[in-house]
C-alpha cells in the first residue's frame, strides 16, 4: 500500500488554515495516523484512526477521511506548528509512511 | 511517564553487524507491541519491524527480511534489533516505538525514543 502526501511542501503564515492530504493506493478503512516531526526530534503522534486526536494535542488539529483520501487540518497555525508532517497506514504490513509534507513559515 | 532509551548505535563497515537495544519504562512493557522505525539522513520515515507482546509475532519490511531480527525480553523491559549484513543504505537514525494507543483493532505508534544513529560506511 502506497501513501502519497500533497503538497510536499507548503508555506503559510501564523493564523492560516492549512490542509494536508494523504491518498492511499487502496482502501485502508480508517487505519491511518498523522505525525508531526521537528528538526532533530522524534515524531509525535497527532491523530490516530484517521480522526481521533491524541491526548495532549491541541484541538486546532483535526483529521478526516473520504474513501482513500485522508486530510490533516490545522485550523489556525501557531508558530510551534512549523514542522514536517507524515501520514502512516496500519492496514497491513508493511506499515508504510507518506513521504512527508514540510510546513514552512511564509 | 513512558520512556524509551535506545543504545548500541555507531559506525560499522558494509557487511558488518550491530545490535540495537531499547530500554523501556513507565508502562507495562509486556502488554504492548513494539516497533522499530528508521530515518535516513534528510529523508522520511520508514517502518522497519515490529514484535508482538509475547515475542511470537514478528513482521519486517522487505528490505531487511533475512538480515534483521527483532526480539524482546519482557523480564528486562527491553527491545532489540539485531542487524546483520549491513548495507550503506541502512544508514539511519533508528527509533524504538511503543504502540500503546489502540482503536479499531490497531495499535498506534504513540511513544518514541530519541533514536540511535547507525552509520554504515567503508
Amino acid at each position: 500500500i502506497q501513501l502519497t502526501q500533497s503538497p510536499s511542501s507548503l508555506s503559510a503564515s501564523v493564523g492560516d488554515r492549512v490542509t494536508i492530504t494523504c491518498r492511499a493506493s487502496q482502501g485502508i478503512g480508517s487505519h491511518l495516523a498523522w505525525y508531526q516531526q521537528k528538526p532533530g526530534k522524534a515524531p509525535d503522534l497527532l491523530i490516530y484512526a484517521a480522526s481521533t486526536l491524541q491526548s495532549g494535542v491541541p484541538s486546532r488539529f483535526s483529521g478526516s477521511v473520504t474513501g482513500t483520501d485522508f486530510t490533516l487540518t490545522i485550523s489556525s497555525l501557531q508558530p510551534e506548528d512549523f514542522a514536517t508532517y507524515y501520514c502512516q497506514h496500519l492496514k497491513s504490513y508493511p506499515f508504510t509512511f507518506g513521504q512527508g509534507t514540510r510546513l514552512e513559515i511564509k | 511517564e513512558v520512556q524509551l532509551v535506545e543504545s548500541g548505535g555507531g559506525f560499522v563497515q558494509p557487511g558488518g553487524s550491530l545490535r540495537l537495544s531499547c530500554a523501556a519504562s513507565g508502562f507495562f512493557f509486556g502488554n504492548y507491541w513494539m516497533d522499530w522505525v528508521r530515518q535516513a539522513p534528510g529523508r522520511g520515515l520508514e517502518w522497519v519491524a515490529n514484535i508482538g507482546p509475547n515475542g511470537g509475532d514478528k513482521n519486517y519490511v522487505d528490505s531487511v527480511k533475512g538480515r534483521f531480527t527483532v526480539s524482546r525480553d519482557n523480564a528486562k523491559n527491553s527491545l532489540y534489533l539485531e542487524m546483520n549484513s549491513l548495507r550503506v543504505e541502512d544508514t539511519a537514525v533508528y527509533y524504538c516505538v511503543a504502540a500503546i494507543v489502540g482503536m479499531g483493532g490497531r495499535m498506534y505508534l504513540d511513544s518514541w525514543g530519541q533514536g540511535a544513529l547507525v552509520n554504515v560506511s567503508s
